[in-house]
């Protein structure tokens, strides 16, 4: 799986809009992106993933460039309840060809949403 | 419905000491992941059972980790002789059937602290 590169940490104003990046330049053609995050003392979450069109979700939007090199997880309206650690995670999906199934997390972004 | 539950949730051990740990999946959900999170880091995976069969232990560290999943649904993850640096949290993740979103639900893992 590709690796990809995350800020350790952000802050965001409660109410307003998290624009967490991430760096995934040697990213394959069949690769997804996904993201998780990790409230304290809890299990990762799914949030959401994508190949190349942007998505979006009850919980979040995924922009992804163009060149697929790098995306943006919006928070639209973060609130206290949002302060995690966000994983952006490149993998192939299940059924394709060399695909896995097990996520590759990195050290994530700890996202600080304050009033 | 309920999420993934794991047991204990807290488990200290003297160095030496076997431990056992569970996990119980999401009813109905064939593929199982068990990750090891040491602090400050994010998960990494240990190994993956799709129903009972152990398709991928690539991630254990030693021949001292052990899981098992006899009839698909519970697994146990099984540390024999624990040392110090197996001190860490110990997530496990199910995932149903079909490749929609490929998401894994994961428990609230168990925190594993060896004297």
């Amino acid at each position: 799986d590709a690796k990809t590169t995350q800020p350790p940490s952000m802050d965001c104003a409660e109410g307003r809009a998290a624009n967490l990046p991430c760096n995934h330049s040697t990213i394959s053609g069949n690769e997804y992106v996904y993201w998780y995050r990790q409230i304290h003392s809890q299990g990762p979450q799914y949030i959401i993933h994508g190949l190349k069109n942007n998505e979006t979700n009850e919980m979040a939007s995924l922009i992804i460039t163009e060149d697929r090199k790098s995306s943006t997880l919006i928070l639209p309206h973060a609130t206290l309840r949002d302060t995690a650690v966000y994983y952006c995670i490149v993998r192939v999906a299940p059924g394709v060809t060399g695909g896995g199934n097990k996520l590759t997390f990195g050290t994530g972004t700890q996202l600080k949403v304050e009033l | 419905g309920a999420g993934v539950s794991q047991s204990p949730r807290y488990k200290v051990a003297k160095r030496g000491q076997d431990v056992a740990l569970r996990c119980d999946p999401i009813s109905g959900h064939v593929s199982l992941f068990w990750y090891q999170q040491a602090l400050g880091q994010g998960p990494e995976f240990l190994t993956y059972f799709q129903n009972e069969a152990q398709l991928d232990k690539s991630g254990l560290p030693s021949d001292r980790f052990f899981a098992e999943r006899p009839e698909g649904s519970v697994s146990t993850l099984k540390i024999q002789r624990t040392q110090q640096e197996d001190s860490a949290v110990y997530l496990c993740a199910s995932s149903p059937p079909g490749l929609a979103t490929n998401e894994q639900f994961f428990g609230p893992g168990t925190r594993l602290t060896v004297l």
